[in-house]
């Protein structure tokens, strides 16, 4: 079955943007969900489809894909954006759920 | 605002069957996707499974020899079986509420808090 592969880490200065990628076969024909997950809590939806966020979710996110690899960036970082951040995709063969591997945002 | 409570037990013995209900408030069960999705200590998510509110169910191809999931829309509520479990089952599991938005791809938009449940004798 598909895969999505994330970096495991990655660090921003505090104001300045990152963008968290996430690269796998079932990206060209569905785009990723993205979720944000805090120590000790479940995940939240950031992004959704093309560019969506859900209500409550500020502006700061936003949400990009090309070809096998979807992107999430974070422009004008906070410091409660530090987080878990998970891709998430439908197997394009079975409609199985998939998940990335999970990026561990530091902000510094 | 839809809320999903786990409950079950927290510790259950290697070779026996885990078993978790999320019971769903605040909203009906009815037109959409029901998961559950498990995250080892330290670790990342993992789905296991999804059932539709008609019952339709598709399995994680890695845990489907060992899962059973069922619905019960007149309590609101969603079950998950694990069998033959092992330390490595050792994880917090969540429920969530899935839809397909126009995008086609999933989107679990309410979860519950989540349950650790340990593998241990």
């Amino acid at each position: 079955s598909s895969e999505l592969t994330q970096d495991p880490a990655l660090s921003v200065a505090l104001g300045q943007t990152v963008k968290i990628t996430c690269q796998g076969d079932s990206l060209r024909t569905y785009y990723a969900t993205w979720y944000q997950q805090k120590p000790g809590q479940a995940p939240v939806v950031v992004m959704y489809g093309r560019n969506s966020r859900p209500s409550g979710i500020p502006d700061r996110f936003s949400g990009s894909s090309s070809g096998n690899t979807a992107s999430l960036t974070i422009t004008g970082t906070q410091a409660e954006d530090e987080a878990d951040y998970y891709c998430s995709s439908r197997d394009i063969s079975d409609n199985h759920v998939l998940f990335g591997g999970g990026t561990k945002l530091t902000v510094l | 605002q839809v809320q999903l409570q786990e409950s079950g037990p927290g510790l259950v013995k290697p070779s026996e069957t885990l078993s978790l209900t999320c019971t769903v408030s605040g909203g009906s069960i009815s037109d959409y996707y029901w998961s559950w999705i498990r995250q080892p200590p330290g670790q990342g998510l993992e789905w296991i499974a999804y059932i539709y509110y008609n019952g339709y169910t598709n399995y994680n191809p890695s845990l489907k020899s060992r899962v059973t999931m069922s619905v019960d829309t007149s309590k609101n509520q969603f079950s998950l079986k694990l069998s033959s479990v092992t330390a490595a089952d050792t994880a917090v599991y969540f429920c969530a509420r899935g839809r397909i938005p126009a995008s086609g791809s999933y989107m679990h938009d309410s979860w519950g808090q989540g349950t650790l449940v340990t593998v241990s004798s």
